[in-house]
């Protein structure tokens, strides 16, 4: 079946360092999520790319789609201590259901 | 507007047991979707329902997980003759239906069931 892996699993930064995670799945996906999970809460829904060699930024936050459709990746600049959490990326194969998540990189951001 | 609604947030349960967990997804959210997550990993997928249906319950480990939408709006997720393996935070999800995919998923806080 899909497969999602996230690299690294944990990233600690300095406080206005940048910060990426990469996420790679073993099959073509039809689109993808990122999530932000900060400790003890929930998935938070950032963004869905859906277009090869698709590029979407929030701020501080870069988000970039391959060309082959395989694999994203989540810059951060100049990293904040309110950047803490898990970020998750959740791809999907199909136009629509079930998405596979990745288990995810912890930042950790030292003020 | 109220987000997604799950109950109860802790359920503490016997080994044999039978569970149930609730789902009040957003009001107009057509996609509904159970994931459960254990520490460390990411939500693992159980079942998705579009409307009333059950689009695609690939993710439900065995015969003892059932869940049903009936009016398409609440969901209830069934659990049978409960195992130790079950103990996880188990998530509810929602989204507007979207063509090209599953779109703006939001999730609710979740529901911690341990297994005694």
């Amino acid at each position: 079946g899909q497969q999602v892996m996230q690299i690294p699993q944990y990233q600690h930064v300095q406080e206005g360092e940048d910060f990426t995670t990469y996420c790679n799945s073993s099959t073509t996906l039809s689109n993808i999520q990122w999530y932000k999970q900060r400790p003890g809460g929930h998935p938070v829904f950032l963004i869905q790319l859906v277009k090869s060699g698709e590029v979407k930024k929030q701020k501080r936050l870069t988000f970039q789609f391959g060309e082959a459709k395989k694999n994203s990746s989540l810059h951060i600049t100049a990293t904040q201590t309110t950047d803490v959490g898990t970020y998750f990326c959740a791809g999907s194969d199909t136009n629509a259901g079930k998405s596979t998540f990745g288990d995810g990189t912890t930042l950790t951001v030292k003020p | 507007g109220a987000g997604v609604s799950q109950t109860p947030s802790n359920k503490v349960t016997e080994k044999g047991k039978y569970v149930e967990l609730r789902c009040d997804p957003i009001s107009g959210h057509t996609a509904l979707y159970w994931y459960r997550q254990s520490l460390g990993q990411g939500p693992e997928f159980l079942i998705y329902f579009q409307g009333t249906g059950a689009a695609d319950d690939s993710g439900l480990p065995n015969d003892r997980f059932f869940a049903v939408r009936p009016e398409g709006s609440v969901s209830t997720l069934k659990i049978q003759r409960t195992e130790r393996g079950d103990s996880a935070v188990y998530l509810c999800a929602s989204s507007l239906w979207a063509p090209l995919g599953t779109g703006a998923a939001s999730f609710g806080s979740g529901t911690r069931l341990t297994v005694v």
